[in-house]
């Protein structure tokens, strides 16, 4: 079982911080990295999708860097809003399968 | 589009009884995850499906779990003799290839079962 580390387990910010979270994962035998943002009573959606060593996306205020050397990634909300507040999840790929962290669940209070 | 869709919403059963959970995948999607998902928890994964036929069923916690996907489309998970330890979110994905790196995951709403 592979581990995946997720920090921290929860967040409180106010409307307009700036805000990131850690996503820890095995540096060998890397593939992929997805980041999914999971809402109260909806689908879990998808964000980024990276694969590269030195990766940077970005979706509006939200962006993510990839070190698959090291085994982490970052998750970056700057500005963060109410809307944004969720549970962020991680999930390593390997071989078909989806190795997920327990999430970071962000409350941000207007 | 539709996207993955699953029935129930919610399901209550008594342990004991058998239960089954719908997946609806996005049409054309080849590859089809289901996951388990306990409070406080990150989804684990249980099967996945490339087609009709299930390439790795290593999730599944013991016997009384079963999966299938007869027509490589729809998908049914099956528990037997539900225990209340069995209680969870049960998320099913859908994604357009199994085998692309970049190809992401679209999730349902996911069934709660309840064993009581």
């Amino acid at each position: 079982i592979l581990n995946v580390e997720q920090s921290p387990q929860s967040l409180h910010v106010q409307e307009g911080d700036s805000t990131n979270f850690t996503c820890s994962f095995p540096s060998s035998n890397f593939y992929a990295l997805h980041w999914y943002r999971w809402e109260t009573a909806k689908s879990p959606e998808a964000l980024f999708v990276m694969t590269l060593n030195g990766d940077e996306k970005k979706k509006g205020r939200i962006s993510a860097t990839l070190n698959t050397k090291e085994g982490y990634s970052y998750l970056y909300i700057k500005g963060s809003q109410p809307e944004d507040s969720a549970t962020y999840l991680c999930a390593f790929y390997n071989f078909n399968k989806f190795y997920f962290g327990s999430g970071t669940k962000l409350n941000v209070k207007p | 589009g539709a996207g993955v869709s699953q029935t129930p919403s919610n399901k209550v059963t008594e342990k004991g009884k058998y239960v089954e959970l719908r997946c609806d995948p996005i049409s054309g999607h080849t590859a089809l995850y289901w996951y388990r998902q306990s409070l406080g928890q990150g989804p684990e994964f249980l099967i996945y499906f490339q087609g009709t036929g299930a390439a790795d069923d290593s999730g599944l916690p013991n016997d009384r779990f079963f999966a299938v996907r007869p027509e490589g489309s729809v998908s049914t998970l099956k528990i037997q003799r539900t225990e209340r330890g069995d209680s969870a979110v049960y998320l099913c994905a859908s994604r357009s290839s199994g085998t692309g790196l970049t190809y992401e995951q679209y999730f349902g709403p996911g069934t709660r079962l309840t064993v009581t």
